[in-house]
């Protein structure tokens, strides 16, 4: 059982490039969610998915883009990078319901 | 909106201490609570929730944590500190029902001296 995969765990762009931040899960969870952790500022949610096709918005949404295909995976897009975008990204997973999430391992992006 | 402050940025403890490290809340209708660790360049860890009934939670690593629904407070302590539970902490909620989003407080960082 792997829980939550993310790929890649390091990754360096420069300004304007795009890419992917892969996000999966192997335990049937429907609720997925997108984290950027920063100094200071704790976790903060870029966007979340309650089920396959549907998203929404969470606090720091601009810059990035989501959809949710299947079940199993939930990908981050960067359409621009911009320096601003350099943190620790998270993907979590839950059940809905009361539980808590269980998270990825993160993805350290860097934008220069 | 749903909100946590953790008002400490930092807690120091000597081993052997009781520690306890804080967290307020806010939310409309029941909260479910969360405590969530993070070593140093990894991911979070869960430790403990609160979702209804005894006040008092216990979780992983001996660690415990008192809900007071007057205070809004949700503090997470453990009797005798280690030097091995110096990371980063987090507090969380949840509003109830389930599929509301999960907001974290900015973390306290506790620090355990041999």
């Amino acid at each position: 059982n792997a829980g939550v995969t993310q790929t890649p765990k390091f990754q360096v762009l420069k300004t304007g490039q795009s890419m992917t931040l892969q996000c999966a899960q192997d335990m049937n969870h429907e609720y997925m969610s997108w984290y950027r952790q920063d100094p200071g500022m704790g976790l903060r949610l870029i966007h979340y998915s309650v089920g396959a096709g549907i998203t929404d918005q969470g606090e720091v949404p601009n810059g990035y883009n989501v959809s949710r295909s299947t079940t199993e995976d939930f990908p981050l897009r960067l359409l621009s990078a911009a320096p601003s975008q350099t943190s620790v990204y998270f993907c979590a997973s839950s059940r809905t319901g009361p539980g808590g999430y269980t998270f990825g391992s993160g993805t350290r992006l860097t934008v220069v | 909106a749903q909100s946590v402050a953790q008002p400490e940025d930092q807690v120091n403890v000597a081993e052997g201490n009781p520690l306890t490290v804080k967290c307020t809340y806010s939310v409309s209708g029941n909260p479910y609570l969360f405590w969530y660790v993070q070593y140093p360049n990894r991911g979070l860890q869960f430790l403990l929730k609160y979702i209804t009934g005894d006040n008092l939670v216990k979780g992983s690593y001996g660690f415990e944590a008192e809900f007071n629904k007057s205070q809004t407070s949700f503090h997470l302590k453990k009797p005798s500190a280690l030097v091995s539970d110096s990371a980063l902490y987090f507090c969380a909620v949840r509003a109830d029902p389930g599929y509301s989003t999960l907001t974290f407080g900015k973390g306290t960082m506790l620090l355990v001296s041999p």
